[in-house]
């Protein structure tokens, strides 16, 4: 069965220092990961996906996301924080095999940057 | 590409009434999904569209909650017979069939339904 786990439910980081967002995942077989942010009464936003190559994914607004198969792990990371990235941010996971639907959302972080 | 829509934004019916949300995809995305999400939680899949054909249903979706998507392009998602719990924000995403995004899903801006 696949699963993802954000096991941080807030984090809080001071404008300028770099975030961290953590995720972890389950699957049978290789992953594709994914991140999205959204923000208060919207829908998703796509940031970036893991499918396979280089295990460091760059994706939108500065956000990058480290792939480490061993550890099962895809954090999201930004070198330097900005008070516009304070939202609400879910990682998700599907199986290798698995149909186009089986996305599994984690359950999010919310992200406060403070200025 | 002007993105997902869906229609209405926000709706308040009361306990046990029908309601109808529309989803309109990107233009050439020919895969439509309908996902459920409460407070507090990540979207749930209810079910996936590819053109018209409804591929897959989960097991959230009971007998009250039905959707259609006629001629491959935009879908509805009905919910008859309201109940508290169905209060969520219902997303629709879609994403194409080819290319190199057919993994990517992208999301409208959501239904929040309020049921009193």
């Amino acid at each position: 069965a696949q699963s993802v786990a954000q096991p941080e439910d807030q984090v809080n980081v001071a404008e300028g220092n770099p975030l961290t967002v953590k995720c972890t995942y389950s699957v049978s077989g290789n992953p594709y990961l994914f991140w999205y942010v959204q923000y208060p009464n919207r829908g998703l936003q796509f940031l970036l996906k893991y499918i396979t190559g280089d295990n460091l994914v760059k994706g939108s607004y500065g956000f990058e996301a480290e792939f480490n198969k061993s550890q099962t792990s895809f954090h999201l990371k930004k070198p330097s924080a900005l008070v516009s990235d304070s939202a609400l941010y879910f990682c998700a996971v599907r199986g290798f095999k698995s149909s186009a639907s089986k996305i599994i959302f984690g359950s999010g972080t919310r992200l406060s940057i403070r200025p | 590409d002007t993105g997902v829509s869906q229609d209405p934004r926000h709706k308040i019916t009361k306990r046990g009434q029908n309601v109808t949300f529309r989803c309109d995809p990107i233009s050439e995305h020919n895969r439509l999904y309908w996902y459920r999400q409460t407070l507090g939680q990540g979207p749930e899949f209810l079910t996936y569209f590819q053109n018209e054909a409804q591929l897959e249903k989960s097991r959230l979706l009971s007998d009250r909650f039905s959707a259609e998507r006629p001629k491959g392009s935009f879908s509805t998602l009905e919910i008859q017979r309201t109940e508290q719990g169905d209060s969520a924000m219902y997303l629709c995403a879609s994403s194409p069939s080819s290319g190199g995004s057919t993994d990517t899903q992208y999301f409208g801006p959501g239904t929040r339904l309020t049921v009193l």
